[in-house]
């Protein structure tokens, strides 16, 4: 079955180092997505990426990092740069064409102590 | 201003009670998705919509797309249904861009 996976589902980290957040979808979607959520606010677009070997900034991409080598997967690393890292960051894919259909991942809730 | 706008930001409701929340948009849209979120939970993906009206147990959503809004409608509603409740809009002009709305905080009592 075709789907989009966010790996891990949480994870810690100590303060100062990078991580990296995986998501991977076998759609044979163009678009991919990040986004990240903190306690009782909103989700918040930190990269997109349209095509392959090409990303945009969303409205919080300082102190990320993504890349876009391969069609199904759009890793995002936040580095030691980002000031609170701590939240839920969600993975989402979608078609570029009309059919609007997009998938969206479980997932991330990453903790850096 | 955002694309999508949600309301209410927070609702709180009786067992068993109708509760509709709302999901407004100021561009061209291809489709519209209804996401369902628990406190500290994943995100579940509930309806896909580009026209008309979706069921599926106890949930409906509906679409017009000439009045640009869309509704999420929880009959019947049950301590269960508790959770966040968010719509985002994929952006005809934007490359169908997904844009989230900020979503609405859902609370049944028992």
């Amino acid at each position: 079955d075709g789907g989009i996976t966010q790996s891990p589902k949480y994870l810690f980290r100590k303060e100062g180092q990078n991580v990296t957040l995986s998501c991977e979808q076998n759609l044979n979607h163009d678009a991919m997505y990040w986004y990240r959520q903190d306690p009782g606010q909103g989700l918040r677009l930190i990269y997109y990426s349209q095509i392959v070997n090409d990303f945009q900034k969303g409205d919080i991409a300082e102190g990320y990092s993504v890349s876009r080598e391969k069609k199904e997967s759009f890793p995002l690393t936040v580095t030691s740069a980002q000031k609170n890292p701590t939240a839920f960051y969600l993975c989402a894919s979608s078609i570029t064409g009309s059919r609007g259909e997009a998938f969206f991942g479980q997932g991330t809730r990453l903790t850096v102590v | 201003k955002n694309e999508v706008e949600q309301s209410p930001q927070n609702l709180t409701a009786q067992e068993g009670e109708f509760i509709t929340i709302n999901c407004s948009y100021s561009v061209g849209i291809s489709a519209l998705h209804w996401l369902q979120q628990h406190p500290g939970g994943g995100i579940v993906s509930l309806f896909m919509l580009s026209s008309g009206k979706k069921k599926h147990g106890r949930l409906i959503a509906t679409i017009n797309i000439q009045e640009k809004h869309s509704s999420l409608h929880i009959t019947a509603s049950h301590p269960r249904d508790s959770a966040v409740y968010i719509c985002a809009g994929m952006i005809k002009a934007a490359g169908n861009k997904l844009t989230f709305g900020g979503g609405t905080r859902v609370l049944v009592k028992p």
